[in-house]
């Protein structure tokens, strides 16, 4: 399979525990973003990394939360002392060097944390 | 900024008849649109996307979406509709600085 992939699938936790995701992009995909889906709404956007470096945040993400793309592939999203309202699905997106401004973004099957 | 707005967050439909789910955008430049469908548990699937290129584009699984500028909208129809079709629908718009921004969902329910 070479999707976008994500693990784990489902994450619970207590409250104030630490989490770590992490997103495999498609091969030779530069641009990585992560999106977070609370229950009945659409996903909204969080972060993204061209390459290794994260270009943009979204005030959503408060202090507790941390990503990384350390060599350009893979990138993980750290929650730190998680809150019940985390809960969410992450879902990553992965899309290939820029063509334009039609270049699509391909979605992983996302993580599901529940914080207890 | 852009910004999408899906009307109705449920629609119901019997097999066979006609699906439809309204999407209206707001942009202050040519927009970028797309539809995703999300079934239980999964990611998001790209169904179609609008590029400037054609005003009616298909996608995949027989659907296809209309871009009417003035009207602002960006309506998802499929004749006709199979109980596979049952899903979140997402309508979505592109940022200039490459965010996809999505509206809230449509849950479309297949009545057999």
């Amino acid at each position: 399979d070479t999707g976008v992939s994500q693990n784990p699938r489902h994450k619970i936790t207590k409250r104030g525990q630490n989490v770590t995701f992490r997103c495999d992009p498609i091969s030779e995909h530069n641009r990585l973003y992560w999106y977070r889906q609370t229950l009945g709404q659409g996903p909204e956007f969080l972060t993204y990394f061209q390459n290794e470096a994260q270009l943009e945040k979204s005030r959503l993400l408060s202090d507790r939360f941390s990503a990384e793309r350390p060599k350009g592939s893979f990138s993980t999203l750290e929650i730190q002392r998680t809150e019940q309202g985390d809960s969410a699905m992450y879902l990553c997106a992965s899309s290939p060097p820029r063509q334009g401004a039609t270049s699509e973004q391909f979605f992983g099957p996302g993580t599901r944390l529940t914080v207890l | 900024a852009q910004s999408v707005t899906q009307l109705g967050s449920h629609v119901s439909v019997s097999e066979g008849a006609l699906v439809l789910l309204r999407c209206n955008y707001s942009s202050s430049v040519p927009p970028y649109l797309f539809w995703y469908v999300q079934y239980p548990n999964q990611g998001l699937q790209l169904l179609l996307k609008y590029t400037s290129a054609a005003t009616l584009v298909k996608g995949i699984n027989g659907f296809e979406a209309e871009f009417k500028k003035s009207e602002t909208s960006f309506h998802l129809t499929k004749p006709s509709a199979h109980m596979s079709d049952a899903a979140e629908y997402f309508c979505a718009v592109k940022s200039r600085d490459d965010k996809i921004i999505f509206g809230k969902g449509t849950r479309l329910h297949i009545l057999p």
